[in-house]
């Protein structure tokens, strides 16, 4: 059972557009949700994190927002660029312990010039 | 500081061939893993460590063994290698659970 729903897969943004990635959990005892980039031939690298008690976190052009009634988060890239072309996974984690933090399923992101 | 490093990035295996993925990370974790990535399917725990010595099955274990005789080395075997284990694998390492620290993969192909 897949702990946290992630979507799209796949993900076309024209250059200074806006990238949304949206994602969905159920486990209300989730109490820290981080985004991972990760770029071609690379591993994952955390590139922000949001914990429920805010609505927003913003780090640049990089904005997670927060909706803890909906049991949902979303990655919002502004002005996106060719350079922000990676695979990014939400993923939640519900207390600090070896195996506590599930990944959604990814989505590719492609930003054209 | 070279954070989370894996032998070999790539490699060609014969179908029922065993070999070894190293790791080892420098920052004296206590937790490390192992994940397979294929294309469209997200990150797959194959099993992880909480120390030297300590290690459980993860989502998809089936294949494959773990080590943990020290803190900073966590290799992954493959037995009797599978057209169904082509895949890239990913090391990585944590302090307490929350953020982890990913190596540069492994690209694994099962001919």
């Amino acid at each position: 059972q897949q702990q946290v729903k992630q979507s799209p897969q796949s993900l076309i943004v024209q250059k200074g557009g806006i990238s949304i990635i949206n994602c969905a959990y159920e486990n209300t005892a989730f109490d820290y949700f981080p985004w991972y980039q990760q770029f071609p031939g690379k591993g994952p690298a955390l590139l922000i994190a949001i914990r429920p008690d805010v609505s927003e976190k913003k780090e640049g052009r990089f904005t997670i927002s927060f909706n803890k009634s909906a049991k949902q988060f979303s990655l919002h890239i502004m002005d996106s660029q060719p350079g922000d072309s990676a695979t990014y996974f939400c993923a939640a984690s519900k207390q600090t312990g070896a195996n506590n933090l599930f990944f959604g399923t990814g989505t590719r992101l492609t930003v054209i010039p | 500081n070279a954070g989370v490093t894996q032998t070999p990035k790539f490699r060609i295996l014969k179908i029922g061939q065993s070999m070894t993925l190293q790791c080892a990370q420098d920052m004296n974790h206590n937790y490390m893993y192992w994940y397979r990535q294929d294309p469209g399917m997200g990150l797959k725990l194959i099993y992880y460590s909480v120390g030297a010595g300590i290690t459980d099955k993860g989502e998809v274990p089936n294949g494959y063994n773990v080590s943990r005789s020290t803190t900073e080395d966590f290799p992954l075997r493959l037995e009797l290698a599978a057209p169904s284990q082509t895949s890239v694998y990913f090391c990585a390492s944590s302090q307490e659970g929350r953020e982890l620290f990913f190596g540069e993969g492994s690209r694994l192909t099962v001919l």
